[in-house]
């Protein structure tokens, strides 16, 4: 079965500054990756995907991703933070067929004016 | 296109009552999907359908849980005899065609057992 880790709970950044969130998955084979994010109050949007092909990944709102095989990872960026980015991250992994992703637990992105 | 809704939004109850949810997928979309979120952790999936025919169920999905979709377009998930562990974030998402990864999520229904 598949699993993700998102180490960290929370991230505090400076608006302006960049970012970089951490994800590792445990998956046997090439895995489907997700990055989605969560406002209060609002249903998950997502924010890009990783299928095949070209590892790094473009987003909306000016994120990308870089799928790393040899470190189980795939980490979102984002070169210059807005304070409207505060939100909830999630990255997920899913299978091929049902395309279920499963979720990690999630970082809270805060953003400092 | 007016995106996934969820109705109601909140719901309060008594432990031991019956709760229903609606979910409105996105129109056309063929593929609906069920998940739970507690405070603090990612969504968890319960289960989805595809047209009106449910084909996977989570075994967090207890005999408490049932959820339909019958004529393939909007879903209903009932909890009878609520528990305080019940109390979560229940969304919907949605899919369609060729890109049946791209889940559309809803706002969700926020449900909390007294």
């Amino acid at each position: 079965a598949q699993s993700v880790t998102q180490p960290d709970i929370h991230i505090t950044v400076s608006e302006g500054a960049s970012l970089e969130l951490r994800c590792n998955y445990s998956y046997g084979a090439t895995p489907y990756l997700f990055w989605y994010v969560q406002s209060p109050g609002q249903g998950l949007q997502l924010l890009l995907k990783y299928f095949s092909g070209d590892t790094l990944v473009q987003g909306i709102k000016g994120f990308e991703a870089e799928f790393k095989r040899s470190q189980s990872s795939f980490n979102l960026r984002k070169p210059s933070v807005h304070w409207s980015d505060a939100a909830e991250y999630f990255c997920a992994v899913g299978a091929g067929g049902s395309y279920i992703p499963t979720f990690g637990r999630g970082t809270s992105l805060i953003v400092h004016p | 296109d007016t995106g996934v809704s969820q109705d109601p939004r909140h719901k309060i109850t008594k432990r031991g009552q019956n709760v229903t949810f609606r979910c409105d997928p996105i129109s056309e979309h063929n593929r609906l999907y069920w998940y739970r979120q507690t405070l603090g952790q990612g969504p968890e999936f319960l289960t989805y359908f595809q047209n009106e025919a449910q084909l996977e169920k989570s075994r967090l999905l207890s005999d408490r849980f049932s959820a339909e979709r019958p004529k393939g377009s909007f879903s209903t998930l009932e909890i009878q005899r609520t528990e305080q562990g019940d109390s979560a974030m229940y969304l919907c998402a949605s899919s369609q065609g060729l890109s049946q990864e791209t889940q559309y999520f809803g706002p969700g229904t926020r449900l909390l057992v007294l």
